[in-house]
């Protein structure tokens, strides 16, 4: 099953434009971390947080977690028509099994 | 693009055949995952490989079974096929357990006729 959702499913904008995608989970966790996938390819990681940070920087990605609210963002800033992608969070646990529990995924498209 | 390589690219069976997927490491990592992935879903983890070891499962049923290789190459293999079976199954390796992150390949996409 999915440790949560995305918001929105589906994202359209403008190049240049900013895109915001938000994560929620369900239970506590080690770190979460997002991923890109470009249509039915595998995944590309971008971006870890661990469960002890509240916001992390990597180029034009920030990405914030909110460990209250089980909840996180990705701001993708001045978007290029090459971001057009499904973007996933993924979850790991403290406890139980090592491996990721990803959301349904938000995807974007970028208009040129 | 990561250093996991995933075959074949493309397999079609009929319910009830059987499968094998195949998947080779990232040079130097002794954990793979497979993850099942149903078409607009979020990929589902099927189970993890950590030196030759299963390391975990997720809810799938025991006909989805799986090998580790001592090159930490990796099998999934899949008996009495169904439609539902009908997925993109990506394999993803890493350094550690799982915790971090994972490196994944390009995926096999299986079709169940």
């Amino acid at each position: 099953s999915q440790q949560g959702e995305e918001d929105p499913q589906a994202l359209s904008i403008q190049e240049g434009e900013n895109a915001t995608m938000n994560c929620s989970y369900k239970t506590s966790i080690n770190n979460l971390q997002w991923y890109r996938q470009n249509s039915g390819r595998g995944l590309v990681h971008l971006i870890l947080i661990r469960s002890n940070e509240r916001e992390k920087h990597s180029g034009r990605l920030r990405v914030t977690l909110d460990t209250s609210k089980k909840s996180s963002s990705l701001l993708i800033t001045a978007s290029r028509a090459a971001d057009t992608a499904s973007y996933f969070c993924a979850t790991v646990s403290y406890t139980g099994r090592r491996a990721l529990t990803f959301g349904s995924g938000t995807r974007l498209q970028v208009q040129p | 693009e990561t250093g996991v390589t995933q075959s074949p690219t493309h397999l079609i069976k009929t319910r009830g055949q059987q499968v094998t997927l195949r998947c080779s490491s990232q040079s130097g990592h002794n954990t793979v995952s497979w993850y099942q992935q149903a078409l607009g879903q979020g990929p589902q983890f099927i189970f993890q490989y950590y030196r030759e070891e299963e390391n975990g499962r997720g809810n799938f049923p025991p006909r989805f079974s799986g090998l580790q290789f001592p090159n930490y190459s990796s099998e999934l293999n899949v008996n009495a096929l169904e439609l539902d079976d009908s997925a993109l199954y990506l394999c993803a390796s890493s350094p550690g357990q799982g915790l971090d992150e994972q490196y994944f390949g390009p995926g096999t996409r299986l079709t169940v006729t």
